[in-house]
């Protein structure tokens, strides 16, 4: 089945500076790609998503970029602010599901220091 | 628009008793709805799919019996956890995906999720 793998675990940057997760999938068939934000005890929170057909989508500071060929697809944060500060995850559909089904990254926890 | 609700937001009970949450699709129909389990500093894990109608399909590992799910309408789903212990206390989270076909096909909705704490 589908495995997505993401790094870091675990991500410290300054107020102002850019951060990047990074994921990789298994299935080279899998056609959506969204990003999540989790803050402690609450649900998780789309972000930004890709579909496989795009190569990369921007929503103000955020970036999503995805490279097919190897199989792997980024989060871009420009100019990090402290309420960024959250759990990240990314998840991918992957083909052995329908294309419905979630499989979701570890997470990365960030953390943005004024 | 989108809105995905669960019920309750937290509970307590005592080991050997049932639980049931409620997910429910506020404003959009949902014919597939998903129960995932979260322990703590972990990822959403996949615990079992919904199907409005029909029965529910299991991921590896997860007991249909101790985690009874019921999807009879199109915009409820219930996950009961039977014979709860310790073992069983996490963080359930619901999600729906909304089948009219919308632009927003294929992304899911959570629910707030419901913090089970099994004495």
């Amino acid at each position: 089945g589908e495995n997505v793998e993401q790094h870091p675990s675990t991500l410290s940057v300054q107020e102002g500076d850019s951060a990047v997760i990074k994921c990789t999938y298994s299935d080279s068939a899998s056609n959506y790609f969204p990003w999540y934000k989790q803050e402690l005890g609450k649900r998780p929170q789309l972000i930004i998503d890709i579909r496989s057909n795009v190569g990369e989508k921007k929503d103000q500071r955020i970036a999503v970029t995805l490279n097919k060929t190897a199989k792997h697809f980024s989060l871009h944060i420009t100019e990090t602010q402290p309420e960024d500060s959250a759990v990240y995850f990314c998840a991918a559909t992957p083909r052995n599901t329908g294309f419905q089904k979630l499989v979701f990254g570890t997470g990365t926890r960030l953390l943005v220091s004024p | 628009g989108a809105v995905v609700s669960q019920h309750p937001s937290w509970v307590i009970c005592k080991s050997g008793t049932s639980v049931k949450i409620e997910c429910r699709s506020l404003d959009f129909q949902a014919t597939t709805m998903f129960w995932y389990r979260q322990f703590p500093k972990q990822s959403l894990m996949l615990m079992a799919t919904s199907n409005e109608g029909s029965k529910a399909t299991y991921e590896q590992g997860v007991e249909k019996d101790k985690f009874l799910i019921n999807h009879a309408s199109l915009t409820l789903s219930t996950l009961t956890v039977t014979s709860a212990h310790p073992e069983d206390s996490s963080f359930y989270i619901c999600s729906a995906r909304d089948t009219s076909g919308r632009p927003s096909y294929n992304e899911q909705f959570f629910g707030p999720g419901t913090r089970l704490t099994v004495l």
